[in-house]
């Protein structure tokens, strides 16, 4: 079966410190991986998908950047964090027309 | 494009009461439609989805949800309440060609005992 990790869980950051979230997946190969991030009390925001190494569509201009090294891992990176960024970050995997999977996110506090 | 709309931000049911949470999509091709659950500080989990098979769909934990094309409605429904069915939920659209899932802004339920 597949599964989907997140790390960290939880961080605490202040502004202008860099960021970087992992997620990986087994189980499965050349999925599409997508990052959301998800603000109090409102919906999923679709930041970044990937539907191959390397290949990476920004849907939101950002100071934030994803890269995708292998086949199974997804990396969410930031070089100077802003007190907006803070939030609710969740990975997930899925095929065309299929279903997606979510990680359990990590809680992003920057203060 | 492809959108999904969730009427009411907010609904309170009492336990053991029908749950019925509206989902509407826009859609310029046939639709593949979802429904996910999210407990607090958790990933989304996948409830049900439509794949344009049978229009009623049932899922995990006691809920169903109908395609109506006619309306372009996905609406999900569970004929009586848990107090574990408290959560967030997400009503998603996606294509059958298509990458991207569209997620609504969420209907939180909270079950009055």
């Amino acid at each position: 079966s597949q599964t989907i990790h997140q790390w960290p869980a939880t961080l605490v950051q202040p502004v202008g410190s860099p960021l970087s979230l992992e997620c990986t997946v087994e189980g499965t190969s050349n999925p599409n991986l997508y990052w959301y991030r998800q603000a109090a009390g409102r919906g999923l925001q679709l930041l970044f998908y990937s539907v191959g190494i390397g290949q990476i569509s920004s849907e939101v201009p950002q100071n934030l950047s994803a890269s995708r090294p292998q086949d199974r891992q997804f990396i969410l990176s930031s070089k100077k964090l802003l007190l907006s960024d803070s939030g609710f970050y969740l990975c997930a995997w899925g095929r065309v027309s299929y279903e997606q999977y979510f990680g359990p996110g990590t809680r992003l506090t920057v203060t | 494009a492809q959108s999904v709309t969730q009427l009411g931000s907010h609904v309170s049911v009492s336990e053991g009461a029908l749950v019925l949470l509206r989902c509407n999509y826009s859609s310029s091709v046939p639709p593949y439609l979802f429904w996910y659950v999210q407990y607090p500080n958790q990933g989304l989990q996948l409830l049900l989805k439509y794949t344009s098979a049978a229009t009623l769909v049932k899922g995990i934990n006691g809920f169903e949800a109908e395609f109506k094309k006619s309306e372009t409605s996905f609406h999900l429904t569970k004929p009586s309440a848990h107090m574990s069915d408290a959560a967030e939920y997400f009503c998603a659209v996606t294509a059958n060609t298509g990458n991207q899932f569209y997620f609504g802004t969420g209907t939180s339920l909270t079950v009055i005992p």
